[in-house]
């Protein structure tokens, strides 16, 4: 079955560590896409891909990064440089425009 | 910039009542909208979008969505609620071009009861 995978889908870190998020497809889309959910902010958008080998900031990009080396793959690290990392990660990947995205199930990142 | 606003936080019915979850928008040009659900501890499902046409929108699960222009609204929509509708739901909007980026509403919690 197509579809996108986050792993772990429970991961913590301790203050000063930066952790890395897996997200991995097999849709063929060419886009994807990092979102940080907290309670009543919605989604907002931390990084994004169009094509290999490039990505652009979001949002809120500060204390992250990521890389896109492959189609199928576009890992987020959490650097300690981000102060406050505990929250629920989305990864998505979308095709053509207008189609909206598929969604992973998430990864819920907790700093102890 | 674009923006989506969903007022409510919380939405409350009773089963087999109609159940309405408010969304507006602000675009400069023409919007694509969509309507995602989610459950918790997971990521969030597709319902149903408006790309051009018709202003009524049907899609999964029996929901729908009526586009209006005017009102630069996008509210989602059930003749009757299910227990098993309650979840949270985000409204969100793309604009052609710019990385077809998604920007999200806040959410709002539906709680259907018996």
């Amino acid at each position: 079955d197509g579809g996108i995978t986050q792993s772990p889908k429970y991961l913590f870190r301790k203050e000063g560590q930066n952790v890395t998020l897996s997200c991995e497809q097999n849709l063929n889309h060419d886009a994807m896409y990092w979102y940080r959910q907290d309670p009543g902010q919605g989604l907002r958008l931390i990084y994004y891909s169009q094509i290999v080998n490039d990505f652009q900031k979001g949002d809120i990009a500060e204390g992250y990064s990521v890389s896109r080396e492959k189609k199928e793959s576009f890992p987020l690290t959490v650097t300690s440089a981000q102060k406050n990392p505990t929250a629920f990660y989305l990864c998505a990947s979308g095709s053509r425009q207008g189609r909206g995205y598929t969604f992973g199930s998430g990864t819920r990142l907790t700093v102890v | 910039a674009q923006s989506v606003a969903q007022p409510e936080d919380q939405v409350n019915v009773a089963e087999g009542n109609p159940l309405t979850v408010k969304c507006t928008y602000s675009v400069s040009g023409n919007p694509y909208l969509f309507w995602y659900v989610q459950y918790p501890n997971r990521g969030l499902q597709f319902l149903l979008k408006y790309i051009t046409g018709d202003n009524l929108v049907k899609g999964s699960y029996g929901f729908e969505a009526e586009f209006n222009k005017s009102q630069t609204s996008f509210h989602l929509k059930k003749p009757s609620a299910l227990v098993s509708d309650s979840a949270l739901y985000f409204c969100a909007v793309m604009i052609t071009g710019g990385g077809n980026k998604l920007t999200f509403g806040t959410g709002t919690q539906l709680k259907v009861e018996l």
